[in-house]
């Protein structure tokens, strides 16, 4: 079956304008979540979607970061006033269920760059 | 905080040696994972270690869970070209909801 696919697979973007980043999941995962790579840092963990439940957003690193998942499927992480830091790969994962007992199936990841 | 240590941080060999890349932590994990990304793409799970004092196989390469489960070790034998990529330990957060990553290992093998 399909896997997780990411969209756009590369964004460039001037400081201080708002960025939108896809992700459509595996079918059927209830379990989703969005992770940074940067250069050097590893992949830092930024939100976790679960079924109905409350997101837990505790690795947004700012205000200027969001995210949603509608119908429990598609994902949007919006970037707004983008910053010369927020240049990373942005990865999406999803899984059947919590993240360190179920194996975490990610996408391509967006690289962002922003100028 | 649970932070994840992976060294070395890059690595460069020649087909047929033998590597070891290790992943230490002082807090316990109930579980650590180890994953394998290549070049413009995602991570791809290679094994989860559950158990303290574990060891499980995948063809060449060899994982040990420490007894204490702080650590693991990813041991590969008789390196390939097609080993070439970045490894990366992963093991669950407190609140169950995400994985904590180390930095990663670049492995390069050369024929």
């Amino acid at each position: 079956g399909a896997g997780v696919s990411q969209s756009p697979s590369n964004k460039v973007t001037e400081k201080g304008k708002d960025v939108e980043l896809r992700c459509d999941p595996i079918s059927g995962h209830t379990a989703l979540y969005w992770y940074r790579q940067s250069l050097g840092q590893g992949l830092e963990f930024l939100i976790y979607f679960q079924g109905n439940s409350a997101p837990d957003k505790s690795g947004l690193p700012s205000d200027r970061f969001s995210a949603e998942r509608t119908g429990g499927s598609v994902s949007t992480l919006t970037i707004q006033r983008t910053q010369q830091e927020d240049s990373a790969v942005y990865l999406c994962a999803s899984s059947q269920g919590a993240a360190s007992n179920y194996e975490q199936y990610f996408g391509p990841g967006t690289r962002l760059t922003v100028t | 905080t649970q932070l994840l240590e992976q060294s070395p941080q890059f690595l460069s060999i020649q087909e047929g040696e033998n590597l070891t890349v290790y992943c230490n932590s002082s807090s316990v994990f109930s579980s650590l994972q180890w994953y394998r990304q290549e070049p413009g793409e995602g991570p791809v799970l290679l094994v989860t270690v559950v158990t303290g004092g574990e060891v499980k196989k995948l063809k060449r390469l060899t994982f040990q869970f420490g007894d204490a489960r702080k650590d693991s070790s990813l041991h590969i034998t008789a390196a390939q070209p097609g080993d070439t990529g970045l490894y990366l330990c992963a093991g669950g957060n407190q609140a169950g909801t995400a994985l904590i990553f180390g930095k990663g290992t670049t492995l390069s093998v050369s024929s």
